[in-house]
């Protein structure tokens, strides 16, 4: 079953702090993991993205993690400043060879980061 | 120009009207999406367009109903819709190819009265 699971489900995190999100999937059918931010009302936007053959990637204040083995992928926002409240989606997208592709989202982490 | 643009932002609707939702993008991508998105919850796929034709249908009912009339632009036909379908429409593209990402636009907050 392509499944994407995230926790938390909410996170308050003081300003300067670390967030962390973690996501986990199931299967290996996905070839691509992107993360997108959403902002009430609001479409999700494009964070940062990796490839599962890449450990990490770092972005500015934005790094994602990956271990292939454990099939286990986190960002970590690092001096988190209050506009980064938001809501975090972790995604995967299923391979080519599964049929057309598409995104499996996780169910969302809502953050909160205190002035 | 890397936006997907979307009309209108609001709507309201009774369960009996007729309306369309649009979609927009001129970054020449070949893959167009339809989500929809209830409150505190991920979006949920409903169609997916490549090359203009119909790929994916998620099994959603009739009452909507997708129409892509070129490779720029992406129509979702709303027609005797239920409150329950009360929620964002997200629109979203994606050029073909293994790194590419998709790109969503602001969505159309649609709402049955």
């Amino acid at each position: 079953q392509q499944q994407v699971k995230q926790s938390p489900q909410s996170l308050i995190v003081q300003k300067g702090g670390i967030s962390i999100i973690n996501c986990a999937y199931e299967n290996t059918a996905f070839d691509y993991f992107p993360w997108y931010q959403q902002f009430p009302g609001k479409g999700p936007a494009l964070l940062i993205a990796i490839r599962p053959d890449v450990s990490e990637k770092k972005e500015g204040r934005f790094t994602i993690s990956f271990n292939k083995s454990a099939k286990q992928f986190s960002l970590h926002i690092m001096d988190s400043q209050p506009g980064d409240s938001a809501t975090y989606f972790c995604a995967a997208r299923t391979r080519k060879n599964t049929g057309f592709q598409k995104l499996v989202f996780g169910t969302g982490t809502r953050l909160l980061v205190s002035p | 120009d890397t936006e997907v643009t979307q009309t209108p932002k609001h709507l309201v609707m009774g369960m009996t009207n007729k309306k369309s939702l649009k979609c927009e993008q001129h970054m020449g991508h070949r893959a167009m999406y339809w989500y929809k998105q209830k409150a505190k919850k991920p979006p949920e796929l409903m169609f997916v367009y490549s090359y203009e034709k119909l790929s994916i249908n998620e099994s959603v009912p009739s009452r909507f109903s997708p129409e892509c009339p070129n490779s720029s632009l992406l129509n979702l036909h709303l027609h005797a819709l239920q409150p329950e379908d009360s929620a964002l429409y997200l629109c979203a593209s994606r050029r073909q190819g293994s790194n590419t990402e998709a790109f969503f636009g602001q969505g159309t907050r649609l709402t049955v009265v």
